[in-house]
């Protein structure tokens, strides 16, 4: 089946700097999705991205669909505490809407 | 609303054991999905279900049945246990089969096979 990868797999950061991780795709999807999963919870969805180039912005949050629509793109100003959690990429295409999630990008901020 | 809810959260089970993880959403969803997730594999669909009384496979359906009687409920059956599929189980629900509907996930259902 279709992979997902991220990178990087894990980040550890320091209260106050900024993030950015990517997700890459051996192939084409129509909508890329962004969540985060805190531990023992589900995932919750952050961004969803509907056109190729679109940037989206959620707070802090800045998620951009790639020109070539085998990659997407998220970023996170001023990390605070409450940002730890793993962050999921996830593709799918119209007509075929099963997502296909990426491997995660686990988030530690240091204190 | 409660959303969407799992029972157990854990369950302990031994090889060719049988149980069912239970799923219910009150959001009076169309969509239902079963996941599982695996250390650095994220998450993989087993099954779904577009409406009550259609079910389908996803990525990794093997061992694993579905049925979806009510829109409300949608449970994941073990026949017989597997090490194999000692993982995290996430049911999840949107309004519809579009990815433009928001995905809900529960809480998940940590499973150990022995």
């Amino acid at each position: 089946g279709q992979q997902l990868n991220q990178s990087p797999q894990s980040m550890f950061i320091q209260e106050g700097e900024d993030v950015s991780m990517n997700c890459t795709s051996s192939s084409i999807f129509n909508t890329w999705l962004w969540y985060k999963q805190e531990p023992g919870e589900g995932p919750v969805l952050l961004i969803a991205l509907y056109k190729a180039g679109e940037l989206t912005s959620n707070g802090r949050l800045t998620a951009q669909f790639g020109i070539t629509r085998k990659d997407s793109f998220l970023n996170i100003s001023a990390s605070i505490p409450s940002d730890v959690g793993i962050y999921f990429c996830a593709g799918s295409n119209f007509g075929n809407e099963k997502l296909t999630f990426g491997t995660g990008t686990r988030l530690t901020i240091i204190p | 609303n409660a959303g969407v809810t799992q029972t157990p959260k854990f369950q302990v089970l031994k090889t060719g054991q049988s149980m069912t993880l239970q799923c219910a959403q009150d959001m009076n969803h169309e969509y239902m999905s079963w996941y599982r997730q695996d250390p650095g594999m994220g998450l993989r669909l087993i099954h779904y279900s577009v409406g009550a009384g259609i079910t389908d496979q996803g990525e990794v359906p093997n061992g694993y049945n579905v049925s979806r009687s009510t829109t409300e409920d949608f449970p994941l059956r073990l026949l017989s246990a597997a090490p194999s599929q000692t993982s995290v189980y996430f049911c999840a629900s949107s309004y519809r089969h579009s990815s433009t509907d928001t995905q809900y996930f529960g809480p998940g259902t940590r499973l150990t096979v022995l």
